[in-house]
């Protein structure tokens, strides 16, 4: 069964700092993998995903994430936070259905 | 193009009334998904479609809860009775069609946010 695990529920940076939020996952089979960024009040919203191409994968607003298979992990990066990046974000992996991590809160103060 | 659309947007309601909550798909996608989410459980799948049909109802928490989509740009969920410990955010999403060996994306709709009185 697939399973993931997002290391942290709450993760504050500094503008301007590195932004790093980590996922593990657990999957009998090659997976699909997911990273979702949701804003107050807002449903949720795909910044990359892991579909067995490229082992590092860009998205959306700056963010790209490596997938590590002998490390189990697909973690979330962004060189430089921006007070924009604050909110949730999810990392799920695909099983029969989309098993989503229970998030980590990203604060970014001035 | 338009994104998942969720109608209403807030609901608020009294314990033991009917409650309804509405969902369009984006035009073309096959696989329509519903998801409750809250502080204590998180996000969580109640029931999914692949051209209309349910294939996987193993989250709907119980009888009091029931999805139909009676065509493919609509759904429906409804709760009856509705309970206080159902207040939540409820999310619809979509995807152009839901298999194992596909990694197509799930595209969610803002959510209706369900307070139970």
């Amino acid at each position: 069964a697939q399973s993931v695990t997002q290391l942290g529920s709450h993760v504050s940076v500094s503008e301007g700092a590195l932004v790093l939020l980590r996922c593990n996952y657990s999957s009998s089979v090659p997976p699909y993998l997911f990273w979702y960024v949701q804003y107050p009040n807002q449903g949720l919203q795909l910044l990359l995903k892991y579909t067995s191409a490229a082992t590092l994968v860009k998205g959306i607003n700056g963010f790209e994430a490596e997938f590590k298979k002998s490390e189990t992990s697909f973690h979330l990066t962004k060189p430089s936070a921006h007070m924009s990046d604050a909110a949730e974000y999810f990392c799920a992996v695909k099983g029969g259905k989309l098993i989503f991590g229970q998030g980590t809160e990203l604060s970014v103060k001035p | 193009d338009a994104g998942v659309i969720q109608s209403p947007r807030h609901e608020v309601t009294e314990m033991g009334q009917e409650v309804t909550l509405r969902c369009k798909p984006i035009s073309g996608h096959n696989s329509l998904f519903w998801y409750r989410q809250t502080m204590m459980r998180g996000l969580e799948l109640l029931i999914y479609f692949n051209n209309n049909v349910p294939i996987d109802d193993s989250g709907m928490p119980e009888d009091r809860f029931s999805a139909k989509m009676p065509n493919a740009s609509f759904s429906t969920l409804k709760i009856q009775p509705s309970e206080p410990r159902d207040s939540a955010v409820y999310f619809c999403a979509s995807s152009f069609i839901w298999q194992t060996d596909r990694g197509d994306t799930q595209y969610f709709g803002p959510g209706t946010r369900l307070t139970v009185l």
